[in-house]
């Protein structure tokens, strides 16, 4: 399975910055997707990223809040943009090589914001 | 529409006793069903998976699961838990048409005790 490192692992923001999240992968993929976890709740999808085009979107999450970027096959970046403490939450990025493989989750950005 | 009810919030067990997480799962489509452990203050982890074939899955850690695609359930059992297996534990969806875009459960909290 695919290896994922993902940056910063935790960070305390204050409110009205952004901040970008970094998931690196040791091989390439075509998929990347990133996904919210809110204080004491499952996950939420926010987008999935292809290299060579735009992030889709899902409900209730835009990409004027979450612009998210894939440059190559193997790094995608994930921006929070003018924060507020609701966007406290773990932020992950997940790979897709097939579901042979499960899905590869990073250790995740734990984000406050103050 | 696809959805993951797990019906249990929190199961707390003493050590060595016999575990059965649940998890039910509505869709019109062919699925893939996974289980992931998240341990305090970490990633995700993947425990096991079904794709297809034998409805009895095994993954890591000596979990298994059974998928029973008549009741839309794909519990996840241990016949004697560790206190080591205190964790979170999210029961997972991946429709066939779109592998990787995951919709989890809202988790159930595993607590072992002595």
């Amino acid at each position: 399975s695919a290896v994922i490192s993902q940056k910063p692992s935790r960070d305390i923001c204050q409110r009205g910055t952004s901040l970008t999240i970094q998931c690196q992968v040791d091989s390439q993929v075509t998929m990347m997707f990133w996904y919210r976890q809110q204080p004491g709740q499952s996950l939420t999808l926010i987008a999935t990223a292809n290299q060579g085009s735009e992030a889709t979107y899902e409900s209730g999450f835009v990409i004027d809040k979450f612009p998210i970027s894939r440059p190559n096959l193997t790094f995608s970046t994930l921006t929070v943009s003018n924060m507020s403490p609701e966007d406290s939450s773990i932020y992950l990025c997940s790979v897709e090589k097939g579901p042979n493989y499960g899905y590869t989750f990073g250790s995740g950005t734990r984000l406050t914001v103050v | 529409a696809q959805s993951v009810t797990q019906l249990d919030s929190q199961v707390p067990v003493f050590e060595e006793a016999p575990v059965e997480l649940r998890c039910n799962y509505s869709s019109s489509v062919s699925v893939y069903l996974f289980w992931y452990v998240q341990y305090p203050n970490q990633g995700l982890q993947l425990l096991l998976k079904y794709l297809s074939g034998s409805t009895l899955v095994k993954g890591i850690n000596g979990f298994e699961a059974e998928f029973n695609k008549s009741q839309t359930s794909f519990h996840l059992r241990k016949p004697s838990v560790h206190i080591s297996d205190t964790a979170e534990y999210f029961c997972a969806v991946d429709r066939g048409s779109t592998l990787g875009r995951l919709y989890f459960g809202r988790g159930t909290q595993l607590t072992v005790w002595p």
